[in-house]
């Protein structure tokens, strides 16, 4: 099976723009999960989806945002970008339902906000 | 979900295993402990999880005490490519993980 993809790999942005991120899961997947990663802050949580529904979502503000679509794609979206959005972005993939499961990550976005 | 306490660095000598405490003490009864791990500028990747029995797969062994308050993950036989920062996670499903700090485990030749 072809592992979690995210594209863009590499991005840079200017601040106040906003950015698109896409990530596909791993063929029979129905959950994408996203997470950031800075120096600073670790591997924090952002939003789940299920079935094309946000599930859980973690502590960031509105600017980030989500969609699943059909096909269990998933987009997520950060307007007016500010200096403190640079970070790695990880989509991770699971079943999404059972008890219990886990989570392929991708190989992550990285985000250059100047 | 519960809050997990890690050791922040170990070393290990390639060859040997390797022992990776976490502490729990407040996980409930239907949390799991996941445990994941992330080399340098790679997405995480998933090791094993268990709920109270121990568990073992192709890549590591993990051994939960009968309390379930703490958990040791075990690399049997440890190589430089298991040189990577170890993450315990406790969560009733699996997604929505905390991460917290993990543990640098450095494997050396």
């Amino acid at each position: 099976k072809a592992g979690v993809t995210q594209t863009p790999r590499y991005l840079i942005k200017t601040r106040g723009q906003q950015v698109t991120l896409s990530c596909s899961p791993i063929s029979g997947h129905r959950s994408v999960s996203w997470y950031q990663q800075t120096p600073g802050q670790g591997l924090q949580f952002l939003f789940e989806y299920f079935s094309e529904t946000q599930r859980n979502k973690g502590n960031f503000p509105g600017r980030f945002s989500g969609r699943q679509f059909s096909n269990s794609r998933s987009e997520m979206n950060v307007s007016t970008l500010e200096l403190g959005d640079s970070a790695l972005y990880l989509c991770a993939s699971s079943p999404g339902s059972g008890r219990s499961y886990e989570q392929y990550f991708g190989p992550g976005t990285r985000l250059t906000v100047t | 979900d519960a809050k997990t306490t890690q050791p922040p660095s170990m070393d290990c000598a390639e060859g040997r295993a390797a022992n990776l405490p976490c502490n729990h003490s407040t996980i409930s009864g239907n949390e799991y402990v996941y445990w994941y791990r992330q080399i340098h500028s790679q997405g995480p990747q998933y090791i094993i999880h268990g709920l109270k029995n121990n568990e073992t797969n192709e890549m590591a062994s993990l051994i939960i005490t009968e309390d379930r308050k703490s958990s040791t993950l075990i690399l049997p036989h440890a190589t430089l490519r298991d040189t990577a920062v170890y993450y315990c996670i406790v969560s009733g499903s699996g997604y929505a993980l905390n991460f917290g700090k993990g543990t640098s485990l450095l494997v050396t030749p």
